[in-house]
């Protein structure tokens, strides 16, 4: 069965980086193109950017171009966001998701999800 | 394109039709899905292009809608349907409502 796993969450300063990982599971994750969604009180549910199937094709939402960057390990199965400048606005949990098609692109599976906590 | 949602809450009764309502800034032709989530859960897709149901969701949710304003429906509403609901476009890029906590009586 399809498994998104997140990892790399956890507290850290502001100002600092940190990477998140999503290991995919269950299908052949060159066919899908993949997303990472974060989620708090304040900004609710926010799309934050996009890996197309082979990894060739980024988009960043406007609110983290420049300090995240979104790409993907084909050979591992592996989905990345590297996350620089954080400041306690990315305090958030994280979620990758799969997206179900091009023609239907909305998020037929997600992972369970990785807080991340930005605080001195 | 921003999505505006509502209501924020409903309270209603086991058996009740419940509507919730989004609108898109701009026209989103059928690029919506609605998703279901729980406390400490992900999200769980539940309808997508406005009104297709995914696999596994009961037949009492249905969707509708074009353009610009979009409706899901439970129709005979459930204790297990208690959660939080959210619309998404993803027409141009990917935008979320902000949610509709439904409430059991």
């Amino acid at each position: 069965q399809v498994s998104l796993v997140e990892s790399g969450g956890g507290v850290v300063q502001p100002g600092r980086s940190l990477r998140l990982s999503c290991a995919a599971s269950g299908f052949i994750s060159t066919d899908y193109a993949m997303h990472w969604v974060r989620q708090s009180p304040a900004r609710g549910l926010e799309w934050l950017a996009f890996a197309s199937s082979d990894g060739s094709l980024k988009y960043h939402a406007d609110s983290v171009k420049g300090r995240f960057t979104v790409s993907r390990d084909t050979a591992k199965n592996i989905l990345y966001l590297d996350m620089t400048g954080l400041t306690r606005e990315d305090t958030a949990v994280y979620f990758c998701a799969r997206q179900f098609t091009a023609s239907a692109a909305y998020f037929d599976y997600w992972g369970q999800g990785t807080q991340v906590t930005v605080s001195s | 394109t921003q999505m505006t949602q509502s209501p924020s809450t409903l309270s209603a009764s086991v058996g009740d039709r419940v509507t919730i309502t989004c609108r898109a800034s701009q026209n989103i032709r059928t690029s919506v899905a609605w998703y279901q989530q729980k406390s400490g859960k992900a999200p769980r897709p539940l309808i997508y292009k406005t009104s297709n149901l995914e696999s596994g969701v009961p037949s009492r949710f249905s969707g509708s809608g074009f353009g610009i304003d979009f409706t899901l429906t439970i129709s005979g509403l459930q204790p297990d349907d208690s959660a939080t609901y959210f619309c998404q476009q993803y027409k141009n890029y990917w935008t979320f409502g902000r949610g509709t906590r439904v409430e059991i009586k």
